[in-house]
This record gives C-alpha cells, structure tokens and sequence, in this order.
C-alpha cells in the first residue's frame, strides 16, 4: 500500500470555526490532491498540487485553501467550517511515472454542527 | 468538459453469479480510463486502467473491463462474485493538468 496518512480521522467542529487537515505521504511523489465524497457525487475535487508551493483548484474550491511547504505534506483548510462542508475527505497522490494513477489515504470524515 | 456516467447506483447480485457495472463517459479523444474500488470506511484502491491498446484489461481480483469506443463505455466484469466485493465502485477518466474525474459510483451488494 502506497504510504498515505491523513490526520485527523475524524473531527466534529462546529460552524464558523477553522480546520486543518492534513495528509501525510512517504513516497515522494509529486502530486497531491484532495478530494470530497458525498453521497450521489461521488469524489469531486478540491484543490491539488503538482509540486512544492504550486497548488491550483479543482472543481469545488470555494471556501477550502490548501498549502504544500514540503513534498510530503499536504494541508487543507476551512477556513470557516459550514454545515455543508459536512462531508469524508481524502487525500491522493501520484508520481510522474504515472501521473493518472492515483493512490488514496484512508480519509477524514468531517462533521460540522 | 469530461465527464463520467454510472447509470445504476446499487445493484445486487447473487454470490457465484456474473456481474457488470456500466460507466460511461464524456471526451474527445481516446480517454485514459479507471476502475476503483471502495470498501465500506476505506479509501480507494485501483482496480484496473485501461490507457491504449487491448481493449479488455484484466485488473486485480479478477475484474475486467472492456473499453468501447462506439459506445463511450468502460464496462466492468466479473464473472462469479464473492460475498468479498461488496463494495463500492467509481470509473474515472482522465482531465486536463493530470487530473482524474469521477462517476458518482455504484454499490455493489452480494447476496447469500
């Protein structure tokens, strides 16, 4: 399995309140992305990064900021949680070898009250 | 813009019995094509891709997927199902700047 951690697990906040979560990789590869799962939806993409400091954003960016300092890490941040960024959130990687192939952490379900 | 169709979001199957799952999708040219697999509160783990050439592609656990080019689809197959995959299963296919977009999955419940 692909060396893919991403902390915390699982978090409950409440609205209005700022969230950081993080992903975790050991495999050097140069991609990252976060990802949403909601039911009916399937995954959507938030934000990815294709290096250190170069990050750009998906299809459901709004509200998220994301930030890579470090090839290895990969933060993503409500900045203000609302109800509707309920959702489980995972991260994924890939390499230049194949860009496509995407390996998937294990993911955080985020509850916002 | 790509896009991906799973026209059935649960199908039941009986254990020992074959299975297909239908995904079609949305693009211009010969697409890079994938199947994940999710089992309940894990990530994802790729099934098979399809990328050029044959147009059936053999996957793990005994999964298959043929890539249709008249038809836009990317069906996946197994020929007897185990109580073991039960799961949930996204196609996907490539986006511009190495991304990947995907359907909106099918549950997949075997039956005893």
């Amino acid at each position: 399995d692909a060396g893919i951690t991403q902390s915390p697990r699982h978090k409950v906040t409440e609205t209005g309140t700022p969230v950081t979560l993080r992903c975790h990789q050991t495999e050097n590869h140069r991609y990252m992305y976060w990802y949403r799962q909601d039911p009916g939806h399937g995954l959507r993409l938030i934000h990815y990064s294709y290096g250190v400091k170069d990050t750009d954003k998906g299809e459901v960016s709004d509200g998220y900021s994301v930030s890579r300092s470090k090839t290895e890490d990969f933060l993503l941040t409500l900045e203000s949680a609302t109800s509707s960024q309920t959702s489980v959130y995972f991260c994924a990687i890939s390499g230049e070898r194949d860009i496509y192939e995407q390996y998937f952490g294990p993911g955080t379900r985020l509850t916002v009250t | 813009a790509q896009s991906v169709t799973q026209p059935d979001i649960h199908i039941t199957v009986s254990e020992g019995a074959s299975l297909e799952l239908r995904c079609n999708y949305s693009y211009g040219a010969t697409p890079y094509l994938f199947w994940y697999v999710q089992s309940p509160g894990q990530g994802l783990q790729l099934l098979l891709k399809y990328f050029s050439g044959d147009t059936l592609v053999q996957g793990i656990k005994g999964f298959e997927a043929e890539f249709k080019r008249s038809q836009s689809s990317f069906n996946l197959r197994k020929p007897s199902v185990h109580w073991s995959d039960a799961a949930e299963y996204f196609c996907a296919v490539e986006s511009y700047g190495n991304k990947l977009v995907f359907g909106a999955g099918t549950i997949l419940r075997v039956k005893s």
